[in-house]
Order: C-alpha cells, then structure tokens, then sequence
C-alpha cells in the first residue's frame, strides 16, 4: 500500500530535549515536506527537500532541523524543543514537479507533540 | 502575511444542499490551486485541483471555480452529504510543488 508514515504519532517532552520525528514514503517520490498545522493559521512548511542532499527552509524553519540521506525517509529534529513548538506535524510527498501538472501531495496521518 | 485566506473557519448545511466554500489569495504567480480534506487524526487528501488558466474544473459532486481577477475560487459540494463533514483547505502551488495554505474551513453537514 503506497503510504506516508510518521513516528511516533503522541508525544509529550519538555523544554530542551531533543527530540527526532521520523518519516517515511514507499513511493519512490522525490520531493518530501514538513508541515505544522496551528489553529486559524493552516499548514505552513517548515522544510522541503528535492532530492537526496538537497532541503530547503519553507516558511518557518526557526528551531528545527531536516536531512535527507536516503529517498525514502526525511526526519524532522528539534535540538532544542520549546513550548512554541507545541503543534500537529504532517510529512508529505509527492513526485518532482513535471510540467504543468499538479502532482498530488500525500500526506502522512501527523504526529501531535506537546512541549511542556 | 497570509497569500491564502479563507475567511469562514465553520460552515453548517443540511445534507442534499449546496456547500459552498470559498478561498482569496494575493499573488498572482500561483499556478495551481487546491483543495484538500482533513478528517480527525488524519493527515490531509487531496480532493480537487483546478489550473490558473482554467476557470472551472469537476469532478462528481465537487466543482472548483476560479475567478482570476479576483483572486478567488470556491468550492462547490452537491448534493452535501454526512460524509463530507471535515476541514477544507484550500491551498496554492507556487514555484515548484510548494504549497500555500489557507487557515481552514470545518464543513458540517446535518442530516
């Protein structure tokens, strides 16, 4: 089955442990993304990455980390976690853009992490 | 500042009526634009997309309208159904496949 998976799905933690959030595609795509989703304000990207080696800051980066060493997998780190981080992550991905069509994004069934 | 807004965080109608959603955006170089559904403890689907050159786009009970000049489209849902309650997003595709979200509308749909 072609999936987006996230681990872990909860978490609670508190200020200042580090902390990984994993994701992970069977689909063989080449773009992947994190997104944060907070009421009233919708899904905004944190990073995106292209291809293997190649991330890139979406709209708020500030306090988190990405890599992207395998295509399947583009973990999410927060050195340094604080409660303003407290929120519903979602991973995506979808092929590289191919013309004019629109690929669709899939997303994977989010992780809620609370920062105490 | 959002470049994706959608004004109307709840939206009730009876079921077999018209659900009307509705999005504005502020930059005109998206090229794509979208609407995904978000059930709880699920990450969102796609639903619908519609092409900045065209002005309509359907598929079954769902229907996108563009309005270019406005920098508006909407989402049509008929006949509603129980089953369509969820959050809507809709959202934008700029340089690349990065998307621009808008804020959400939760659709309630009564029988």
């Amino acid at each position: 089955e072609a999936q987006v998976t996230q681990n872990p799905r909860y978490l609670i933690t508190v200020t200042g442990k580090k902390l990984t959030v994993t994701c992970s595609q069977n689909m063989n795509h080449e773009y992947m993304s994190w997104y944060r989703q907070d009421p009233g304000l919708g899904l905004r990207q944190i990073y995106y990455s292209m291809n293997v080696e190649v991330t890139d800051k979406g709209d708020v980066p500030e306090g988190y980390k990405v890599s992207r060493k395998e295509k399947r997998n583009f973990p999410l780190i927060l050195e340094s976690p604080s409660p303003n981080q407290t929120s519903l992550y979602f991973c995506a991905s979808s092929l590289w853009r191919t013309g004019n069509l629109y690929n669709e994004q899939f997303f994977g069934p989010g992780t809620r992490l609370t920062v105490l | 500042d959002q470049q994706v807004k959608q004004n109307s965080p709840s939206l009730s109608v009876q079921e077999g009526r018209i659900s009307i959603l509705n999005c504005d955006y502020t930059n005109s170089m998206f090229d794509y634009f979208l609407w995904y559904k978000k059930y709880p403890a699920e990450g969102p689907t796609f639903l619908i997309s519609i092409s900045s050159i065209k002005d309509k786009n359907e598929d079954g009970r769902f229907t996108v309208f563009l309005n270019k000049s406005a920098k508006h489209l909407s989402l049509h849902i008929v006949p509603s159904q129980p089953g369509d309650s969820a959050v809507y997003f809709c959202a934008a595709r700029n340089a690349g496949n990065m998307l621009t979200f808008g804020g959400g509308t939760r659709l309630m749909v009564k029988p």
